[in-house]
């Protein structure tokens, strides 16, 4: 089955920029997405990719795809007190990863 | 809108005992899923159904059953309440399985403990 991997915890400064990163292994996917999860809540979509495409941009978030190392990642630019959440990276076949949570320090 | 809806948002089973896990959604989405949240594990699928009437385990289905007997609703049945499933569930919908522009959509989760 697929595997999505991604570390577990990402700590950052209130302006700074945040990478959250996602390796996979099916290369099947149509689609390649993001979800925010904030305390006690459900996931909600936050972006996704096309697969052929390598960058997705949209507001503060970007997406970068390397099909080939089969890695994807996701960049918060300007990072807000907000943004502290659980990101989980998932693909086309109902599999996540186990969710970066990340921190943001005033 | 209301979404996906889960009942009951709280619940403690003792070892053994039996309960059902209520999702509802307005959508009319065809697929639906069940998942589980632990610590450290993310999420990983129970069973899933891709139309009224269907269903099909996912990586962790030892322990639980499910129905589909309406569209709009999705149920997760625990037989015999084990302390490895105190966990935090999570229902799902979907208008398709691989569809960027139509993600899925999260209810708010059930919490339980089996002690």
């Amino acid at each position: 089955g697929e595997d999505v991997e991604q570390s577990l915890f990402l700590s950052v400064r209130e302006g700074d920029s945040s990478v959250i990163n996602c390796t996979y292994t099916d290369s099947s996917s149509t689609y390649l997405y993001w979800y925010k999860q904030e305390p006690g809540a459900g996931l909600q979509l936050l972006t996704y990719i096309f697969s052929n495409m390598d960058m997705k941009q949209d507001q503060r978030l970007t997406v970068l795809l390397n099909k080939k190392d089969k890695h994807l990642s996701l960049r918060i630019a300007d990072t807000q007190t907000g943004d502290s959440a659980i990101y989980f990276c998932a693909g086309g076949n109902m599999r996540f990863g186990a969710g970066t949570r990340l921190t943001v320090k005033p | 809108n209301a979404g996906v809806t889960q009942t009951p948002k709280f619940r403690v089973l003792k070892t053994g005992q039996s309960m059902t896990l209520l999702c509802a959604q307005d959508m009319n989405h065809e697929y639906m899923y069940w998942y589980r949240q632990d610590p450290g594990m993310g999420l990983r699928l129970i069973h899933y159904s891709v139309g009224e009437g269907t269903t099909a385990k996912g990586e962790v289905p030892d322990g639980y059953n499910v129905s589909r007997l309406k569209k709009q609703n999705f149920l997760l049945g625990l037989e015999s309440a084990a302390p490895s499933q105190t966990s935090v569930y999570f229902c799902a919908s979907s208008y398709a399985m691989n569809r960027g522009d139509y993600g899925y959509t999260f209810g708010s989760g059930t919490r339980l403990t089996v002690v």
